[in-house]
């Protein structure tokens, strides 16, 4: 069966400096996975996904994430945070039939100025 | 253009009313999803909708009834709530109930729904 673990439920960092939101999954195959972002009362947006294509993913906003098979992770990266990424962070990967998505249980990043 | 649209955004009803919650996508997907997601928690699967016919049903309770009247729209239709019910209703759409990249899901802003 397929899972996703999100290794910090919150993460902390100053305006300017890098983001890492970690994300480790578990698939019997080569899984497709994703990135949504979800601020405050709003609904969830599509920052990345990876398809078995590149290994490293190039999202919206400066985002990006890197898929790493030996280390089943694919962990959401930026070099520098920006008060607008203040959001919550889902990691997700998809079922193996059909489209049905596993989320993991969110990371809140918050940005400090 | 990803678009999802959902109305109303807010939606505040009794438990003996009867209410619907709507979601429309112009981006020739055929395949629409409900979600539910209650405060500090991920989305949860509740129906799935392929080609205008319901697909997954994730065992949610009758008081939440779907309709899909074509492949543009979604409804979900709510009769005697609970007040536990309450939750940001979430749709999304995908081109097709596949594995292609093509398949990812785009998600509306939500409903958030209160039941009194």
């Amino acid at each position: 069966a397929q899972s996703v673990t999100q290794l910090d439920s919150h993460v902390s960092v100053s305006e300017g400096t890098p983001v890492l939101l970690r994300c480790n999954y578990s698939s019997s195959y080569s899984p497709s996975l994703f990135w949504y972002v979800q601020h405050p009362n709003k609904g969830l947006q599509l920052l990345l996904k990876y398809t078995s294509a590149a290994t490293l993913v190039k999202g919206i906003n400066g985002f990006e994430a890197e898929f790493k098979k030996s280390e089943t992770s694919f962990h959401l990266t930026k070099p520098s945070a920006h008060m607008s990424d203040a959001a919550e962070y889902f990691c997700v990967v998809r079922m193996e039939y059909g489209n049905k998505l596993v989320f993991g249980a969110g990371t809140i990043l918050r940005v400090k100025s | 253009d990803t678009e999802v649209t959902q109305t109303p955004k807010h939606l505040v009803m009794g438990m003996t009313n009867k209410k619907s919650l709507k979601c429309e996508q112009h981006m020739g997907h055929r395949a629409m999803y409900w979600y539910k997601q209650k405060a500090k928690k991920p989305p949860e699967l509740m129906f799935v909708y392929s080609y205008e016919k319901l697909s997954i049903n994730e065992s949610v309770p009758s008081r939440f009834s779907p309709e899909c009247p074509n492949s543009s729209l979604l409804n979900l239709h709510l009769h005697a709530l609970q007040p536990e019910d309450s939750a940001l209703y979430l749709c999304a759409s995908s081109q097709e109930l596949g594995q292609l990249p093509t398949d990812t899901q785009y998600f509306g802003p939500g409903t958030r729904l209160t039941v009194l």
